[in-house]
This record gives structure tokens, C-alpha cells and sequence, in this order.
């Protein structure tokens, strides 16, 4: 089946750390893979997504490589920021319809 | 630019009542979804539309849960004869679909079973 295991949080970091946050899969198919953000009172918002093996994801500094031998997808950002204080989902389809996210990851950016 | 936006924001009802939410999706999407959301999980899959038609259940997806989309715009998921376990967070999320598979989420809607 598919499935997405995400690392434990929460994480908690000054600002400027560098950040990564794991992110492994099981799939059948060929999976597009996807990280979405979730800000206190907001809904999901897309970050960034990867639709073949070895392609990299990215915006706002945040960047994620579709690995298939490792079957991962792992976020990472060199320098956070405050205002990066949200919850982190990894998620894939494997047919453009349903979606399964990971459990997410609470990150805490403190000054 | 209109993201996908959901009716009423925050739902308490009493044990036994029906309930009934709400999904505008972005006007382009022909594709709609709903999710459920309970705290410290990830999203999980209800159903999904293309256009009018209801293509996938999830087994999440009891009786006394239907939804609808008449016209292929806007969405309706009502639960009857609510259970305190359907207490989450109800979100909806729109596509293009075809080679665009993101889905665009709207903020949800709370619903709180007492």
C-alpha cells in the first residue's frame, strides 16, 4: 500500500540552523511527492513538490530531492526563520487523486 | 486570485444532529476533494469529484456521511446523526488534475461534537 512516515517532532531550532526533517515513503507505482505547510489557523498550503526520481523541489528556501533508491524526501532549509514556526506534512499520490500526508512535524524557530 | 474556501469555519453541534459544510473550490479546478484531520495526524482522504461525478470512497466514508457536488462548483458534505469520534477538522481541496496533481487546501471546518 502506500504510506508516509515522517520524523517525530516537535523540533525546535534557533534562527539561522539549518533545518531537515525527514521523510520516507511506501508506495506502488510511481509516486509524486509533495511537502505542505501548515501555519497556526490556516489550512495546508503547498511548498513544494517533485514528480520523478531525482527531481528537486523548492521555494522560499526550502528544498526537497525525490530520492528512489532511498525511497525518501527529505526537507531542508539552510537558515530558518521565525517565521518558519509551523507544521510540516510530507505527502504523495500515486494516481493525481487521493493523497496520503505523514503525521507532520511541529517546528519551533526561536529568536 | 480566490483560493478554495469553506463554510461555516467552526462547527459545534449536540450528539445525534445532522451537519452540513460547505466547499467553494479555486473557479478553474474541476476537481474536488475532502479530507479529514484529527489533531497530531495528517490529513486523510473522504471522496473525491471530477466535475459532478463522485469517483472514490474512502471505507473512512460511513453511512451517515454523503457528499455532494450538483453543478460541479461548489461541494457538500453533511454527516447525520453526529458521534463525538466526528470530531476533527474538515478540509476540502481543489485540482486542475490531468499532469497538475497538486491540490490547493482551503482553512477547513472545525467541528466540535458535544
Amino acid at each position: 500500500g502506500n504510506s508516509v512516515t515522517q520524523m517525530e517532532g516537535p523540533v525546535t531550532l534557533s534562527e539561522e540552523a539549518f533545518l531537515t526533517i525527514n521523510c520516507t515513503y511506501t508506495a506502488t507505482g510511481y509516486p509524486s511527492l509533495f511537502w505542505y505547510v501548515q501555519y497556526p489557523g490556516e489550512g495546508l498550503q503547498l511548498l513544494l513538490k517533485a514528480t520523478k526520481a531525482d527531481d528537486k523541489g523548492s521555494n522560499k528556501g526550502f528544498e526537497a530531492t525525490y530520492r528512489k533508491e532511498t525511497t525518501s524526501f527529505h526537507l531542508e532549509k539552510g537558515s530558518v526563520q521565525v517565521s518558519d514556526s509551523a507544521v510540516y506534512f510530507c505527502a504523495l499520490t500515486t494516481t493525481g487523486n487521493q493523497f496520503y500526508f505523514g503525521t507532520g512535524t511541529s517546528l519551533t524557530v526561536i529568536p | 486570485d480566490t483560493g478554495v474556501s469553506q463554510d461555516p469555519r467552526h462547527k459545534i453541534t449536540k450528539r445525534g444532529q445532522n451537519v452540513t459544510f460547505r466547499c467553494d473550490p479555486i473557479s478553474e479546478h474541476n476537481r474536488l476533494y475532502w479530507y479529514r484531520q484529527t489533531l497530531g495526524q495528517g490529513p486523510e482522504f473522504l471522496t473525491y469529484f471530477q466535475n459532478e461525478a463522485q469517483l472514490e470512497k474512502s471505507r473512512l466514508l460511513s453511512d451517515r456521511f454523503s457528499a455532494e457536488r450538483p453543478k460541479g462548483s461548489f461541494s457538500t458534505l453533511e454527516i447525520q446523526r453526529t458521534e463525538q469520534g466526528d470530531s476533527a477538522m474538515y478540509l476540502c481541496a481543489s485540482s486542475l488534475g490531468g499532469g497538475s496533481p497538486e491540490q490547493y487546501f482551503g482553512p477547513g471546518t472545525r467541528l466540535t461534537v458535544t
